[in-house]
């Protein structure tokens, strides 16, 4: 069966960077595309991007250009998401989420990982 | 940016009862629409997408329907299990934006 497992949880000071990693297994990992997804403590979803894992390709949303990085390794099947210069307001539960199809957009997120709290404070 | 409304935000309701939940796009999103369900500690869980494709394994009690720029997801008669958030999602455009959320709680 499909299973994304995420990293565990970080703290870290603001300035820092931060680097999640999702392991998936059950499907063909370079198959279909692999998205980010943020929740603030009590807050909605918000999209962050998504990576291709075959190409490596990657598309962010606007907010997060220039502070968010998203690799892959296909070795091991597993997507990373690293965002930088952090500040209190990053402070959020960030998931994984992989759309079984061969298009990013369109098509739901059929599984999610579990999650990752990453708190920023000094 | 296309912007997601819901409503009601809070959803008081009984075991047993119909519920219906509405999402509202800024701009027209043809079908591509999503419905979410999460519960306190999970990640969401994907319920109907294309507005109105219950996804397998969903009980059959959760029916999407709408086009355009109006959305529902009803609960034709509401379990204990069902207590839970509920969100809307669009995948017509980037950036891909959710719904504030539509949170049930027993009455």
């Amino acid at each position: 069966q499909v299973q994304l497992v995420q990293s565990g949880a970080e703290v870290k000071k603001p300035g820092a960077s931060v680097k999640v990693s999702c392991k998936a297994s059950g499907y063909t990992f370079t198959g279909y595309y692999m998205h980010w997804v943020r929740q603030a403590p009590g807050q909605g979803l918000e999209w962050m991007g998504w990576i291709n894992p075959n190409s490596g390709g990657t598309n962010y949303a606007q907010k997060f250009q220039g502070r968010v990085t998203m690799t892959r390794d296909t070795s091991i099947s597993t997507a990373y998401m690293e965002l930088s210069r952090l500040r209190s307001d990053d402070t959020a539960v960030y998931y994984c989420a992989y759309v079984y199809s061969s298009s990013p957009l369109s098509h739901p997120f059929d599984y999610w990982g579990q999650g990752t709290l990453v708190t920023v404070s000094s | 940016d296309i912007q997601l409304t819901q409503s009601p935000s809070f959803l008081s309701a009984s075991v047993g009862d119909r519920v219906t939940i509405t999402c509202r796009a800024s701009q027209g999103i043809s079908s591509y629409l999503a419905w979410y369900q999460q519960k306190p500690g999970k990640a969401p869980k994907l319920l109907i997408y294309a507005a109105s494709t219950l996804q397998s394994g969903v009980p059959s009690r959760f029916s999407g329907s709408g086009s355009g720029t109006e959305f529902t997801l009803t609960i034709s008669s509401l379990q204990p299990e069902d207590f839970a958030t509920y969100y809307c999602q669009q995948l017509n455009s980037y950036p891909i934006t959710f719904g504030p959320g539509t949170k049930v709680d027993i009455k």
